[in-house]
């Protein structure tokens, strides 16, 4: 089965500056990667998805990019705030069974002020 | 809508009781899916479900069952509750979204400690 690698564990930035976070994932056959931000004590939410029939996908100051070779896809957050302190986790599935979807670990990343 | 809704927000379990966790969705979506959360192992997907009347197994299906009877609800049993089901449980539903996103609507969590 499908198997996603998440890294790294924790991650602090300092504010306006930027976060990368990376994932692999296993199983050729994937084609749909989104990735969740949790906050303390909350539920996960979705953030940003990418199908594998697109490298790269932005959404105002965070972007996704995907290489399929590779089986690895990355989040960016650029110009960090205090507010995108959280735990951020990956995730990949195949596009035709959206409900069996499966997790990275999880980054839990902070903004130093 | 309420969304996703899930009883009890917390439960405390001795060892070898049974209990069933409840999930709810008022957003008629087709897919559904228990995760349990633990520190450092992010969510781990213990069943799913397609459909009314269709389930199968996630990573972790050990100790737990589910059955799909509407397309509204999605109850999680626990067998025979050990301590290493002491965890955050989440449900979650989705469906087939325009633009392809399979956006996974999860509830508020329920809090189990198994002692």
């Amino acid at each position: 089965g499908e198997n996603v690698e998440q890294h790294p564990s924790t991650l602090s930035v300092q504010e306006g500056d930027s976060a990368v976070i990376k994932c692999t994932y296993s199983d050729s056959a994937s084609n749909y990667f989104p990735w969740y931000k949790q906050e303390l004590g909350k539920r996960p939410q979705l953030i940003i998805d990418i199908r594998s029939n697109v490298g790269e996908k932005k959404d105002q100051r965070i972007a996704v990019t995907l290489n399929k070779t590779a089986k690895h896809f990355s989040l960016h957050i650029t110009e960090t705030q205090p507010e995108d302190s959280a735990v951020y986790f990956c995730a990949a599935s195949l596009y035709s069974s959206a409900s069996k979807i499966i997790f990275g670990s999880g980054t839990r990343l902070s903004i130093r002020p | 809508n309420a969304g996703v809704t899930q009883t009890p927000k917390f439960q405390v379990l001795k060892t070898g009781q049974s209990m069933t966790l409840q999930c709810a969705q008022d957003m008629n979506h087709e897919y559904m899916s228990w995760y349990r959360q633990d520190p450092g192992m992010g969510l781990r997907l213990i069943h799913y479900s397609v459909g009314a009347g269709i389930t199968d197994q996630g990573e972790v299906p050990n100790g737990y069952n589910v059955s799909r009877s509407t397309t509204e609800d999605f109850p999680l049993r626990l067998l025979s509750a050990a301590p290493s089901q002491t965890s955050v449980y989440f449900c979650a539903s989705s469906y087939s979204g325009q633009g392809g996103s399979y956006e996974q609507y999860f509830g508020p969590g329920t809090r189990l400690t198994v002692t």
